[in-house]
């Protein structure tokens, strides 16, 4: 799977939105981009993913550049609830071998101040 | 709709002990997949687990193990537990092995003295 890089951490203001960017620019044209979330002492979360055209669910929308190099999960209005570890994944499907291994980088901490 | 759970939540073993925990993935979900959490080394990737099959396994040694049963319950066991295998045990279950999709249980976290 192709590695990812995200800021360590990042500071958001409560009911602003917050953009969380990550860069895959070794993605190949079979993996997706899958955000996940932990927050503090659970479970990562699973938020959102997509292939190129952007997506948007009650949590979160995915913006995808064109060249997939790079991508954006928009929080739209962060609440305190929000702050946690966010992981941006790049993995392929639809490949037998890949079965449901996710490789975490160290994600970006999100601290969502009142 | 019950998440996934884990057993026991919280455990605290010696070097040179084993250890087995156990998971229930949701209901209807075949695929059970294990992740070791540490400050260190993050989220790592253990074994995954589907039709009582291991179709995946993560670079650990041979003293971590798990196998899964036909309700598609799972367990993992530690053999001679060492410091270092001190972290938080997750597991997640999704409906099929080819998903990236995947819903975790809170953990279950062990401490090796």
């Amino acid at each position: 799977d192709a590695k990812t890089t995200q800021p360590p951490s990042m500071d958001c203001a409560e009911g602003r939105a917050a953009n969380l960017p990550c860069n895959h620019s070794t993605i190949s044209g079979n993996e997706y981009v899958y955000w996940y979330r932990q927050i503090h002492s659970q479970g990562p979360q699973y938020i959102i993913h997509g292939l190129k055209n952007n997506e948007t669910n009650e949590m979160a929308s995915l913006i995808i550049t064109e060249d997939r190099k790079s991508s954006t999960l928009i929080l739209p209005h962060a609440t305190l609830r929000d702050t946690a570890v966010y992981y941006c994944i790049v993995r392929a499907i639809l490949i037998k071998a890949a079965g449901n291994k996710l490789t975490f980088g160290g994600g970006t901490r999100v601290l969502v101040k009142p | 709709k019950a998440g996934v759970t884990q057993t026991p939540r919280y455990l605290i073993k010696t070097r040179g002990q084993q250890v087995t925990l156990s998971c229930s993935p949701i209901s209807g979900h075949r695929s059970v997949s294990w992740y070791q959490q540490t400050p260190g080394q993050g989220l790592q990737f253990l074994f995954e687990y589907f039709s009582e099959t291991q179709r995946n396994k993560g670079n650990f040694p041979g003293r971590f193990s798990g196998r899964q049963f036909s309700n598609s319950r799972s367990e993992m066991n530690v053999s001679t537990l060492e410091l270092g295998d001190s972290a938080l045990y997750l597991c997640a279950s999704s409906w099929t092995p080819n998903t990236g999709e995947l819903f975790f249980g809170e953990g279950s976290r062990l401490t090796v003295l």
